[in-house]
């Protein structure tokens, strides 16, 4: 079983604080890592991917990864209320297309 | 921006039933997908698909399901005689160059809700 491990939450932080996510899996021959958000009753929106160890920033958003301790998380800096969301994460095997997603963590920004 | 487009968004039906989700995937992406998650579950894989043929499945979809594309724009999933435990969002995505590192576009989803 190719487990993808979240914290459910809920993760409440306060606006413009630092939202921190984190996820483990168990593969280790998954390679691609994706977070996604999902807003209540819609579908999983990407925000980033990362491949490599270390950190990969897009804006307000950082993912890390660490493929010794099989670890990946993101941050969210400036929380917004609009953060306000399931994350996902997800991994992916190499040599295959699908996805492995964890069952999320519940985030709410405190405005 | 391109988009997945799925329909219908809701859908009601008897169990044994037959019924069929359909999908517009981005028109230049090769790889079609379809996901689903139960409610407060996690989203699941069920089935890719590449030229023309099923590439990956899951245990889940098992004969009561089938995936076809009709025609050139058109991605069908058939769910053959529905089950209480089908009812779930069902998701449509599509990718590229097989998702490696850049990840689906996912489309809106389709609300099945067996009775």
């Amino acid at each position: 079983q190719k487990e993808v491990e979240q914290n459910s939450g809920p993760l409440s932080v306060p606006e413009g604080a630092i939202a921190s996510l984190n996820c483990t899996y168990s593969d280790r021959g998954s390679q691609s890592f994706f977070w996604y958000r999902q807003y209540s009753g819609k579908s999983p929106e990407l925000i980033m991917s990362i491949y490599s160890n270390g950190d990969k920033e897009d804006g307000r958003f950082t993912a890390q990864l660490n493929k010794a301790s099989q670890y990946v998380s993101l941050l969210i800096r400036d929380s917004q209320p609009s953060d306000s969301a399931t994350y996902l994460c997800a991994a992916q095997r190499t040599g295959a297309n699908n996805l492995f997603f964890g069952t999320g963590t519940r985030l709410t920004v405190i405005p | 921006e391109p988009e997945v487009t799925q329909t219908p968004s809701h859908q009601v039906t008897q169990m044994g039933q037959e019924v069929i989700l359909r999908c517009v995937p981005i028109s230049n992406h090769l790889y079609f997908y379809w996901y689903r998650q139960i409610l407060g579950q996690k989203v699941e894989f069920l089935v890719s698909f590449y030229n023309n043929e099923i590439s990956e499945k899951s245990e889940i979809f098992d004969d009561q399901f089938s995936v076809e594309r009709p025609d050139g724009s058109n991605f069908t999933l058939k769910i053959r005689s529905t089950k209480l435990e089908d009812s779930a969002m069902y998701f449509c995505a599509s990718s590229d160059i097989g998702g490696r590192n850049y990840g689906y576009t996912f489309g809106s989803g389709t609300r099945l809700t067996v009775v």
